[in-house]
C-alpha cells in the first residue's frame, strides 16, 4: 500500500519561501510508471493543482504558480519536494502531495500551510 | 483554462435516497473527467475516472455518466458513510489541471 506523507513548516512568513517534502512509502519515486504532484486546497474551497515532477526531474507545473514555483525529487530519500516562493496570504491552504499525473489515486494526509507575519 | 462549476452547491438527502450530483465544464474535456470523495479532514479520494471508470474501493452505488461538457455523479442510495463533498476535475486540456468548487451532500 503506497503512502505519501507532507512534511514541513506550518507557518511562513509573507514574501518568504513555503518548503515541504513528501515522503513515499510501500513504492519508489524512481518507479518509471508514475508521476509525483502537488495539490493545495485553501480553506472551504475545491483543489488547485500545483505541479507535477518526474524522477528524471522532468515537471509541469499550474501556470499562476509558474513564476514562484520549484519542485525536486530525491530519489536517494524516496522523497519529492515543493518551494513556492514570495509567499502572500492567498497561499495560504492545506498542501497535499499525490501521486498520478493527471488523475490522482494517492494522497498525503495534507499539511494546513498558513502565510501570516 | 477550462473552468468547472458543479451544482447544486448542497444537497440534503436522506439515508437511501438517490442523489444525482452534476458538473460542467466551460468547454469540452471529451471523457476526461474525475471525481474524487471528500469527507471533513481528510484528502480526497479518487472515486471515478474516464467520466464512468469506479475505482475499485467503491461500492457499484456510485456511477458517473457523461461526455464533452456535462458529467452526472449517481448515488443510487445514499448510505451514512457517502455523506461528504464531490468535486469533479477536468483532465483533457492541461495545464492547468482544474477542479470544480464541489457539492456538499449532507443528511436532510
Amino acid at each position: 500500500q503506497v503512502q505519501l506523507q507532507e512534511s514541513g513548516p506550518g507557518l511562513v512568513k509573507p514574501s518568504e519561501t513555503l518548503s515541504l517534502t513528501c515522503t513515499v512509502s510501500g513504492g519508489s519515486v524512481s518507479s518509471g510508471s508514475y508521476y509525483w504532484s502537488w495539490i493545495r486546497q485553501p480553506p472551504g474551497k475545491g483543489p488547485e493543482w500545483i505541479g507535477y515532477i518526474y524522477n528524471s526531474g522532468s515537471s509541469k507545473y499550474n501556470p499562476s504558480l509558474k513564476s514562484r514555483v520549484t519542485m525536486s525529487v530525491d530519489t536517494s530519500k524516496n522523497q519529492f519536494s515543493l518551494k513556492l516562493r514570495s509567499v502572500t496570504a492567498a497561499d495560504t491552504a492545506v498542501y497535499y502531495c499525490a501521486r498520478g499525473i493527471t488523475v490522482f489515486d494517492y494522497w498525503g494526509q495534507g499539511t494546513l500551510v498558513t502565510v501570516s507575519s | 483554462e477550462i473552468v468547472m462549476t458543479q451544482s447544486p452547491a448542497t444537497l440534503s438527502v436522506s439515508p437511501g435516497e438517490r442523489a444525482t450530483l452534476s458538473c460542467r465544464a466551460s468547454e469540452s474535456v471529451s471523457s476526461n473527467l474525475a471525481w474524487y470523495q471528500q469527507k471533513p479532514g481528510q484528502a480526497p479520494r479518487l472515486l471515478i475516472y474516464a467520466a464512468s471508470t469506479r475505482a475499485t474501493a467503491f461500492p457499484a452505488r456510485f456511477s458517473g455518466s457523461g461526455s464533452g461538457t456535462d458529467f452526472t455523479l449517481t448515488i443510487s442510495s445514499l448510505q451514512s458513510e457517502d455523506f461528504a463533498v464531490y468535486y469533479c476535475q477536468q483532465y483533457n486540456n492541461w495545464p492547468p489541471l482544474t477542479f470544480g468548487p464541489g457539492t456538499k451532500v449532507d443528511i436532510k
